[in-house]
């Protein structure tokens, strides 16, 4: 089955620093991927869908300055959080997708701690 | 516009017992069904989905959820839980075209000894 990979799985940064979080497609093309978000106790809601070559669509309320999303190939898309905070403390997952498939495939998850 | 609502934050029941989860949604274009779990500080695990076809499917752990178009629900179901199912259970649609998924609140399916 497709397999996506997203690393690292925890993360602890200091408030004021930048983190990457990478999303990687092992076994397939990934054409479009997506970002979500989950705070504790809360479902995931959808932060921006990117296609590979093109920029991000960012859902209403994402700071598309603050969550960079780059896909550059069809393989790996990354979202930096640039100047975190506490609240940015959150669980971020992210999906891809392949044009004609069905169904986008979840990676495992990054958990963000802004100390 | 795509919303799924689960329509029970909590469900405590005794370990042996039946369960179901019941998920509603509502959306203006064809979409996928989707069941994941999430154990705690842990990722999404596919539990289950509806593409097409037979409206009743089975999945992982002994789960299974039964599509009704009529009633636009997708509610999971399982005969008999173990501990091990304590777990918080997410119901999702995914859009046909757009591939972006939408998700319900959640139920925390909590089995006690």
């Amino acid at each position: 089955g497709a397999v996506v990979s997203q690393h690292p799985s925890r993360v602890i940064c200091k408030s004021g620093t930048s983190v990457k979080i990478e999303c990687r497609s092992l076994d397939f093309q990934a054409t479009t991927m997506f970002w979500y978000r989950q705070f504790p106790k809360q479902s995931l809601m959808l932060m921006a869908t990117s296609n590979e070559g093109s920029k991000a669509t960012y859902e209403q309320g994402v700071e598309k300055d603050k969550f960079l999303i780059n896909h550059a190939s069809l393989t790996l898309s990354t979202l930096t959080v640039t100047s975190a905070h506490p609240e940015d403390s959150s669980f971020y997952i992210c999906s891809a997708r392949e044009t004609g498939l069905t169904e986008a495939f979840f990676g495992q998850g990054t958990r963000l701690t802004v100390v | 516009a795509q919303s799924v609502t689960q329509l029970d934050s909590q469900v405590p029941v005794f370990e042996e017992a039946p369960v179901e989860l019941r998920c509603n949604y509502s959306s203006s274009v064809s979409v996928y069904l989707f069941w994941y779990v999430q154990y705690p500080n842990q990722g999404l695990q596919l539990l289950l989905k509806y593409l097409s076809g037979s409206t009743l499917v089975k999945g992982i752990n002994g789960f299974e959820a039964e599509f009704n178009k009529s009633q636009t629900s997708f509610h999971l179901r399982k005969p008999s839980v173990h501990i091990s199912d304590t777990a918080e259970y997410f119901c999702a649609v995914s859009d046909l075209n757009a591939g972006k998924s939408t998700f319900g609140d959640g139920t925390t399916l909590t089995v006690k000894p």
